[in-house]
């Protein structure tokens, strides 16, 4: 069975700062994996994929993540935090056979002034 | 339209109603799937429609629990004699066949059971 693991429940940053959320997944086949961002109010919306190609991964709004093997993991980075990042952000993992995702318990970034 | 909706947004109901969520996905998505997001958690599988046909009800918990999509676009999660563990938001999320893991997902229904 796979699973994905967020470890801890909330991030707190200053802005400019770097931003770093962790990801692992335990599968027994190459997952497909993605970060989904929630911003209040809305529902969620995928920030990258990855899906065997390059293991660096570029996404929306300065997001990217890379996916590590030899760590079973995939952490979502930003150089630069901005206000507007304040969000729950969720990372997934899918075997691709026919999309269906596992979650993590997700990840809640708060952003200082 | 352009996105998925849900409806209702909100949903209070007794112990031992029935309750149905409606979830109207983006024009010619054809995968449709529900998920439950408890809170704390992140969203878990529930159902998984490609077309008309379920594909994959894994993750449904118990029979109180059926979905349909008789026409392959609108759905409904049905859920009778509900519990007080029902209370959850529940998120419906379409994607094009073949687009794996791109999910487009709804702002959710909010079950409250008293």
């Amino acid at each position: 069975a796979q699973s994905v693991t967020q470890l801890g429940s909330h991030v707190s940053v200053s802005e400019g700062a770097l931003v770093l959320l962790r990801c692992n997944y335990s599968s027994s086949v190459p997952p497909y994996l993605f970060w989904y961002v929630q911003y209040p109010n809305q529902g969620l919306q995928l920030l990258l994929k990855y899906t065997s190609a390059a293991t660096l991964v570029k996404g929306i709004n300065g997001f990217e993540a890379e996916f590590k093997k030899s760590e079973t993991s995939f952490h979502l980075t930003k150089p630069s935090a901005h206000m507007s990042d304040a969000a729950e952000y969720f990372c997934a993992a899918s075997t691709g056979a026919n999309s269906k995702l596992t979650f993590g318990k997700g990840i809640t970034l708060s952003v200082r002034p | 339209g352009a996105g998925v909706s849900q409806t209702p947004s909100n949903k209070v109901t007794e112990k031992g109603k029935y309750v149905e969520l409606r979830c109207d996905p983006i024009s010619g998505h054809t995968a449709l799937y529900w998920y439950r997001q408890s809170l704390g958690q992140g969203p878990e599988f529930l159902i998984y429609f490609q077309g008309t046909g379920a594909a994959d009800d894994s993750g449904l918990p118990n029979d109180r629990f059926f979905a349909v999509r008789p026409e392959g676009s609108v759905s409904t999660l049905k859920i009778q004699r509900t519990e007080r563990g029902d209370s959850a938001v529940y998120l419906c999320a379409s994607s094009l066949r073949g687009v794996t893991g791109e999910l487009f997902f709804g702002e959710g229904s909010r079950l409250t059971v008293l």
